[in-house]
């Protein structure tokens, strides 16, 4: 199926430093949401972007919803050990009234931080 | 519950065995998603649901795969005589109608065929 543009495929970094990842695609989307996914568990949202041009935090945690809406990156400021994980972009697009929302996914980001 | 429920959370079987995955979604939640993880890899979609209807099966990758949704919340993942490129962890997910209501993950169940 159709998946995003996901990048960095993997990243290794210390703990304490600054981490960046984005997501494009050919396609316009309504909406950009960034999972978070554990070992053995599924994933779990950690931002929603609804706006183009929005900028959105949660804690360390900060998102930005592409002018474009062909694009949405995540920054993770000051790492942690428990910041490891898999990352995934997801964009979806919310038809018409009626319709269904499509959900693409990006193809994830592993982090690892060595402590 | 409080999120989406599923089960098993491990499954073996020998290939060419039957097997029934089980999603209870968020309380309230009309839509429903399945998709497939394989070890290391992205999220692939499967099935959507609407209620108890699929307006989506693009995904499911053979009519060895069927879906079902009664009372417009569980819903059974099926997959028929089994393959080994079959193992992989799959992932249900709820979401309200609400055009911009993100999806909501369960655990999974980790499906291993040998």
């Amino acid at each position: 199926g159709q998946q995003l543009n996901q990048s960095p495929q993997s990243m290794f970094i210390q703990e304490g430093e600054d981490v960046s990842m984005n997501c494009t695609s050919s396609s316009i989307f309504n909406t950009w949401l960034w999972y978070k996914q554990d070992p053995g568990e599924g994933p779990v949202l950690l931002i929603a972007l609804y706006k183009a041009g929005e900028l959105t935090s949660n804690g360390r945690l900060t998102a930005q919803f592409g002018i474009t809406r062909k694009d949405s990156f995540l920054n993770i400021s000051a790492s942690i050990p428990s910041d490891v994980g898999i990352y995934f972009c997801a964009g979806q697009i919310s038809p018409l009234a009626g319709g269904y929302q499509k959900v693409t996914f990006g193809t994830g980001t592993k982090l690892q931080v060595i402590p | 519950g409080a999120g989406v429920s599923q089960s098993p959370s491990n499954k073996v079987t020998e290939k060419g065995k039957d097997v029934e995955l089980r999603c209870d979604p968020i309380s309230g939640h009309t839509a429903l998603y399945w998709y497939r993880q394989s070890l290391g890899q992205g999220l692939e979609f499967l099935i959507y649901f609407q209620g108890n209807s699929a307006p989506d099966k693009s995904g499911l990758p053979s009519d060895r795969f069927s879906a079902e949704r009664t009372g417009g919340s569980v819903s059974t993942l099926t997959i028929q005589r089994t393959q080994q490129e079959d193992s992989a962890v799959y992932l249900c997910a709820s979401s309200l109608r609400d055009r911009a209501s993100p999806l909501h993950f369960g655990n999974g169940t980790r499906l291993t065929v040998t």
